[in-house]
């Protein structure tokens, strides 16, 4: 089983849908829980982060971590063309200087 | 806002030669990464470097590899002898606790 995994894709949405994009994963240490917006040839940009299980919201973004199901949600709503890009999740467990553990990330597109 | 910069953005070398990439981290964060994405592939850890050392590396991490903060502001990685399968993108990150990697644009290596 990988360590995350995450459907790629690609995910095309007309505007103003509401995408849900997820992750499974199997490291329980997994403590850190992170979603990156990532466009063709760019470094990844932190979109939210989440600290063990619950909600956050910022905007039109929301990011949600269920630890007992290893499961995490990041939802867009309102989705704008300008949302198109490849999402990752990325996790990192307790402790200073733990790397991240990426997804393969999912290409979404939203259309006019 | 404060950014990661690489240097070159992309770079073009014969196979067995030796490459050093580029990274000025955000000057006030105190973890350094590297990081690595082939293409059509996920982000994949390299190493973390915090208090002048090597804090983790990875199992593609390998002797060929290393990483060096020569002065206060750079953080350079070398790539000895480089081989066709390392083409790929290579980024990176700097952090400040307890999360907030920022990550760079990038350096696309190309191996011929």
């Amino acid at each position: 089983q990988k360590e995350v995994e995450q459907d790629p894709g690609p995910l095309s949405v007309p505007e103003g849908a509401i995408v849900s994009l997820n992750c499974t994963y199997s490291n329980s240490a997994f403590q850190y829980f992170m979603w990156y917006r990532q466009y063709s040839r760019k470094g990844p940009e932190l979109l939210m982060y989440t600290y063990s299980s619950g909600n956050k919201e910022d905007g039109r973004f929301t990011a949600q971590v269920d630890k007992s199901s290893k499961y995490i949600s990041l939802f867009i709503r309102d989705s704008q063309p300008s949302d198109s890009a490849t999402y990752l999740c990325a996790m990192s467990p307790e402790g200073g200087g733990n790397k991240l553990t990426f997804g393969t990330g999912t290409q979404l597109k939203v259309e006019l | 806002e404060p950014e990661v910069t690489q240097t070159p953005s992309h770079q073009v070398t014969q196979m067995g030669q030796e490459v050093i990439l580029r990274c000025v981290p955000i000057s006030n964060h105190l973890y350094f990464y590297w990081y690595r994405q082939i293409l059509g592939q996920k982000v994949e850890f390299l190493v973390s470097f915090y208090n002048n050392e090597i804090s983790e590396k990875s199992e593609i991490f390998d002797d060929q590899f290393s990483v060096e903060r020569p002065d206060g502001s750079n953080f350079t990685l070398k790539i000895r002898s480089t081989k066709l399968e390392d083409s790929a993108m290579y980024f990176c990150a700097s952090r400040e606790l307890p999360i907030g990697y920022t990550f760079g644009s990038g350096t696309r290596l190309t191996v011929v």
